[in-house]
């Protein structure tokens, strides 16, 4: 079984700094794909980062960039001149590479103070 | 359309009433997916379909909740004899083919059952 644990239920960074948030997870597959996704109150869930596990580089996009540690199961996300439109609900999911279905965390409230 | 279209965005059934949310996919998509997604809790699997081929239900609380995509485009989720316990956001989510891991998610249904 799948598991993904993010053990942070609330944030909170000042615009303009940068944030970390932390994710876990447990699996047996040697290959899979992790993502962090965006929940703004709208509920549409947005892809913000995606990092397929057999590549050792770890992702970048903007802003946002992940600290992969495929060895201690880590993915974490940072986020780099938090902007007021950051804050939403963040979760980290787990895919494993032969079926398109996601294992999602509890996710991680982000909330950016002007 | 331009994205994953849900409706209706809000639902409120008596306990004991029949629902359907449905969900219209980005046209194209061949696999799409539900997720129920409770309070302060992250999105989980409820069931896939390839084209109009359900290919996985094991997300699928009981036998009250049916899902069914008869064209291959727009999916019903349908749950019989609603129970407080089913009172969620339901996510639908599209992605182009299979192994494709990038999925479109709708805004999603926000059930209440009273």
């Amino acid at each position: 079984a799948q598991t993904v644990t993010q053990s942070q239920p609330e944030m909170s960074v000042q615009e303009a700094e940068t944030v970390t948030l932390s994710c876990t997870y447990d699996t047996s597959e040697s290959n899979y794909y992790l993502f962090w996704y965006k929940q703004p109150p709208s509920r549409q869930m947005i892809l913000v980062i995606r990092q397929e596990a057999y590549k050792q580089q770890n992702a970048t996009e903007n802003r946002f960039s992940v600290n992969f540690q495929k060895a201690a199961k880590s993915f974490s996300l940072k986020i780099s001149d938090s902007q007021l439109g950051d804050t939403a609900m963040y979760f980290c999911a787990f895919m494993k590479q032969t079926r398109n279905q996601f294992y999602f965390g509890t996710g991680t409230s982000l909330t950016v103070i002007p | 359309g331009a994205g994953v279209s849900q409706s209706p965005r809000y639902k409120v059934a008596k306990r004991g009433q029949d629902v359907a949310l449905r969900c219209d996919p980005i046209s194209g998509h061949v696999s799409l997916f539900w997720y129920q997604q409770a309070l302060g809790q992250g999105p989980e699997f409820l069931t896939y379909f390839q084209n109009e081929a359900q290919l996985d239900k094991s997300g699928l609380p009981s036998d009250r909740f049916f899902a069914e995509r008869p064209e291959g485009s727009v999916s019903t989720l349908k749950i019989q004899r609603t129970q407080q316990e089913d009172s969620a956001v339901y996510l639908c989510a599209s992605s182009l083919t299979i192994g494709v891991t990038e999925a479109f998610f709708g805004q999603g249904t926000r059930l209440t059952v009273v």
